[in-house]
Formats: C-alpha cells, structure tokens, sequence
C-alpha cells in the first residue's frame, strides 16, 4: 500500500553541489508531478509528466530538470543547488483530471 | 488567469466547535474542486472533491457544496477534534490538468 514514494526525506546540500530527487508510485498512473512547498507561497508546480516519456515546465521550473525514467518514476535533479532552492519537495501522481492527486510524503531540503 | 483564495490562518478553535474555512475561486470554464488536507510532516492528502455545480463533497465528518453562483466551495465540518488539526487546501483543475491550489489554512484545534 505504498502509494507514492519520495526519497530521500531530508538531505542538507552545500552551495554548487548537485542532486537527484527520486519519485516512484505504484498506482500505475500516467500522470506524475514535481511540486515545492514555501511558507506563505502554497504548492508551486516545477515540472510535470503527463505521460511515459513526455515532461513539460510547470511554474518554477529554473534550476531544476527531470527525467520520467519509466511509468512508474519521476526525478527531479539540481544541477547547482542555490540557498533559494531550500525547500520541501513533493512528488505526486494521477489517474484523472477528476480524481485529484496522490502525493507523497515529501523530501526536506537545505542548501547551505 | 484561474486562481484560488483562501481565508488566511491560523483558525484556532476549542475542541466541538463548527468549523468553516472560505474558499472562493475563479475560472474561465467549469472546474473540478477538491479539499486536500496536510498534517505535521506529511505530503499532502485528497480530502474532498466535487465535479459540477451543487455537488457535495463529503468525507470524515467534512463537507463542501460546489456554489457556482458564488464561485465558492466552503469546507465545513459540524464538531472539529484535535485530530483535525492540520493544513488544509482548496484547489481547482479544469480540463488542461492543471491543478491551482490556495495558499493554504493553519486549522488549530484546541483540547
């Protein structure tokens, strides 16, 4: 009953280093989604896919890239961590428009 | 563009209490509306949805009716627990997929 799983849940990173966030969901859903989450700001999409093979820019999507791997994974990678991308990052899939998003539980990040 | 607004937090009421929390939402064509609720440490999780018009959502107790009339999808609940407190979230996905959330409502619940 895994759902949508996010690794790693914290990781704290130095200013200029890389690193890739993993998503994984088991639901076999087609569409997968890459969101952070700021005081005060909401959820704000960064990169999107709508299906196997496909990815498309969301709201913030600089600093940041991805690769849907196959049906099942989506990862996020930061080639040049900057402090501004201190943040939590969630991941989330979908079946249908109409039956809303499953996100996972959501990855702590600090840049230094 | 579409957008969300929700009643800014924190909501702080003492255990039993009723519960409102306003949203209210623009939108060019006829979006589908969901409540999602986050709790301490958690990602964020579906609450509620409504599809069309006069729709009700429902579930644990909480509920919201799609008001097109007023561009409104209020949650209620009747009698709010300390396990209630949490985050919630209204959002909006029309037919592009695209999912428009609040910013947000800090629910503290008092014993």
């Amino acid at each position: 009953n895994a759902g949508v799983t996010q690794t790693p849940k914290f990781q704290v990173l130095k200013t200029g280093q890389s690193m890739t966030l993993q998503c994984a969901q088991d639901m076999n859903h087609n569409s997968m989604y890459w969101y952070r989450q700021d005081p005060g700001m909401g959820l704000r999409l960064i990169y999107y896919s709508a299906s196997e093979g496909t990815t498309d820019k969301g709201e913030v999507p600089n600093g940041y890239n991805v690769s849907r791997l196959n049906k099942r994974e989506f990862s996020l990678r930061l080639e040049s961590a900057a402090p501004s991308q201190t943040s939590v990052y969630f991941c989330a899939s979908s079946e249908s428009l109409v039956r809303g998003r499953h996100f996972g539980d959501g990855t702590r990040l600090s840049i230094l | 563009g579409d957008s969300v607004t929700q009643m800014e937090g924190p909501v702080t009421l003492s255990e039993e209490a009723f519960l409102t929390i306003n949203c209210t939402y623009t939108a060019t064509g006829y979006p589908s509306l969901f409540w999602y609720v986050q709790y301490p440490g958690e990602g964020l999780q579906l609450l509620l949805k409504a599809t069309k018009a006069d729709d009700k959502g429902s579930n644990k107790g909480f509920e919201a009716t799609y008001r097109k009339e007023t561009t409104s999808f209020h949650l209620e609940k009747g009698s709010v627990q300390v396990s209630d407190s949490a985050v919630y979230f209204c959002a909006l996905t029309e037919r592009d997929d695209k999912i428009i959330f609040g910013k947000g409502t800090r629910l503290h619940i008092l014993p």
